[in-house]
Order: structure tokens, then C-alpha cells, then sequence
């Protein structure tokens, strides 16, 4: 079964870059052809799309975030990763990797929460 | 931008009822949405895509319908399992979350 794994610094001061890494298990990102996405949720609100990564470099990302964002992925080690500069608080949040199936988020990690705080 | 408004946004109701939630889109999405149950402290789970295709394994009291930019996800016979969050999300234009429905116990 298809499992996904969020990890990366829990505590990101402001003004500095929050990074996270998405582990993929059980299926090859170089050959799925699938999108690989990042969603997150700030505490007690909902869901926000950050962004998606395919394996052959191509990337979409929110225009709210995308002066601030740099998704890359690396078949080698069957993972992807997350680049958000100059964070504030505004930032905190759980944040989720995902895959975008045939139509949507089909298969989600269990999310990291990360927080802004100096 | 494509906004979605999703209401209510807290429903209580009993085991046993039939719940219904929408969501509208700010323009038209033909069928691309997708609804997901949330639980505290989990990640989404996708229930019904392209607006009314249940996911495989999920009961069939759940039910989505519409297009264009009304849509609604429609629980029967509400189980105790169901107690949860539930959000829309577009997926026509990027992706769109409507601001979720918290069904609680009445």
C-alpha cells in the first residue's frame, strides 16, 4: 500500500526557511507519472493547496505562496521536498504531503506540524 | 481565483439522521470536486470525486451530486463513525478547499 511521510524541522524561526521533505513508500515517483502535492491546514482552520511537483521537474504552485515557494523532487531517493522562505507566524500550520491520483488527493501522509516562533 | 463556499459550517445532528452539505462554486466547474472527511488529528480521507464517484470502499449512505457551481454531499442514516469535518475542494482551476463542515453529535 502507498504510504507518504512528512518530515522536517517542527520549529522555524520568522524570517527564515521552512523545509520538508515527503518520503514516498511502496510505488516509484520516477515512474507513477503522478503529480506529488503539498497541502496545509494552520491550527483549528482548513485546507490550503501549496503546490505540486511531478517527477519530471514540471511544478504548479498556489499564487499566494509562489514568490516564496521552490518544490523539488528526487527520484533517486524516491522523495520530494517543500522550500518556503521568509515565513511568519501566518505559516504555522500542519502541513501534508499527497498524491494527485487520476482526479485528486487520493493518498495522504499523516502530516507534521510546523511552527513559526521565534 | 475559483472560491468555494461550503455550508453549514457546524451541523449537529443523531445517529440515524440524513445530513446534507454544500458547497458553491464562485464559477463554473462542470464536475470537478471532490469531497473528504477529516477526523482530528488526521490527514483528509478522499470520499467522492468528480462529484458524485464514491471512492472504493466507502459506505454507500454517502452520496454526492451536482455540477456546474452548486454541489452537495448528502450522508444517510448518519453513523457514529461519521462524526467528523467535511470538506469540498475544486479541482477545475488548481485546487480549492471550501472552509469545511463540522458535523457534531446533537
Amino acid at each position: 500500500q502507498l504510504q507518504l511521510q512528512e518530515s522536517g524541522p517542527g520549529l522555524v524561526k520568522p524570517s527564515e526557511t521552512l523545509s520538508l521533505t515527503c518520503t514516498v513508500s511502496n510505488d516509484s515517483i520516477s515512474t507513477s507519472h503522478y503529480f506529488w502535492v503539498w497541502v496545509r491546514q494552520p491550527p483549528g482552520k482548513g485546507l490550503e493547496w501549496i503546490g505540486s511537483v511531478h517527477s519530471n521537474g514540471n511544478t504548479y504552485h498556489n499564487p499566494s505562496l509562489r514568490s516564496r515557494l521552490s518544490l523539488s523532487i528526487d527520484t533517486s531517493k524516491n522523495h520530494f521536498s517543500l522550500r518556503l522562505s521568509s515565513v511568519t507566524v501566518a505559516d504555522t500550520a500542519v502541513y501534508f504531503c499527497a498524491r494527485l491520483g487520476s482526479q485528486t488527493f487520493d493518498h495522504w501522509g499523516q502530516g507534521t506540524l510546523v511552527t513559526v516562533s521565534s | 481565483d475559483i472560491q468555494i463556499t461550503q455550508s453549514p459550517s457546524t451541523l449537529s445532528a443523531s445517529v440515524g439522521d440524513r445530513v446534507i452539505i454544500t458547497c458553491r462554486a464562485s464559477q463554473s466547474i462542470s464536475n470537478w470536486l471532490a469531497w473528504f472527511q477529516q477526523k482530528p488529528g488526521k490527514a483528509p480521507k478522499l470520499l467522492i470525486q468528480r462529484a458524485s464517484s464514491l471512492e472504493s470502499g466507502v459506505p454507500s449512505r454517502f452520496s454526492g451530486s451536482g455540477s456546474g457551481t452548486e454541489f452537495t454531499l448528502t450522508i444517510n442514516s448518519l453513523q457514529p463513525d461519521d462524526f467528523a469535518t467535511y470538506y469540498c475542494q475544486q479541482y477545475n482551476t488548481y485546487f480549492t478547499f471550501g472552509g469545511g463542515t463540522k458535523v457534531e453529535i446533537k
